[in-house]
């Protein structure tokens, strides 16, 4: 169990830029999920996948957002035309089926935009 | 709709006495609770969760946590603190029918020598 990865851990960049951010869950877990921590605040849930599958997507994903778990192993975040809001700690977490299984987070990336 | 309260957003004790940090839930039909622990700039650690069963759950470096339904509550407890457990505390609840968590605001623990 090497733990959930994600890359990079930190990124700074100007406003109107995309980037796109990396997460390596568990190997044998089939869940994976993005949230949004802001300092201060507890993180909020962005979006989830089951395998490729995307099953639920939070209000706070704007069209500029956009997940992809293609092969049902890692996933990417990425962000279009960055804004300043955008600013906050990426989590992933990934699980093992079912709402009673723990999840378990990467160190997060950290998203700062000039 | 589904909601934590963390009521504290910190909480001092010194070392060696007995810690408690406070978590309320409101959700449609039975709840699965966890606790979790950041450390600077590190992601979320998992400490403990409730399912089903016994009300009170040990977890991991020694917490346990007191599922009460009357109370709607799932306080995070400690016998004796440690300098190190000193770091930001979040209450989580899996909302019914998803498996997204909803967290509290988080409680900061400072443990003092």
């Amino acid at each position: 169990d090497t733990g959930v990865s994600q890359d990079p851990r930190h990124k700074i960049t100007k406003r109107g830029q995309n980037v796109t951010f990396r997460c390596d869950p568990i190997s044998e877990h089939n869940r994976l999920y993005w949230y949004r921590q802001t300092l201060g605040q507890g993180p909020e849930f962005l979006t989830y996948f089951q395998n490729e599958a995307q099953l639920e997507k939070s209000r706070l994903l704007s069209d500029r957002f956009s997940a992809e778990r293609p092969k049902g192993s890692f996933s990417t975040l990425e962000i279009q035309r960055t804004e300043q809001g955008d600013s906050a700690m990426y989590l992933c977490a990934s699980s093992s089926t079912g709402g009673n299984q723990p999840q378990h987070f990467g160190d997060g990336t950290r998203l700062s935009i000039l | 709709a589904q909601s934590v309260a963390q009521p504290e957003d910190q909480v001092n004790v010194a070392e060696g006495n007995p810690l408690t940090v406070k978590c309320t839930y409101s959700v449609s039909g039975n709840p699965y609770l966890f606790w979790y622990v950041q450390y600077p700039n590190r992601g979320l650690q998992f400490l403990l969760k409730y399912i089903t069963g016994d009300n009170l759950v040990k977890g991991s470096y020694g917490f346990e946590a007191e599922f009460n339904k009357s109370q709607t509550s799932f306080h995070l407890k400690k016998p004796s603190a440690l300098v190190s457990d000193s770091a930001l505390y979040f209450c989580a609840v899996s909302a019914v029918n998803t498996d997204k968590l909803i967290f509290g605001t988080g409680t900061r623990l400072q443990v003092f020598p």
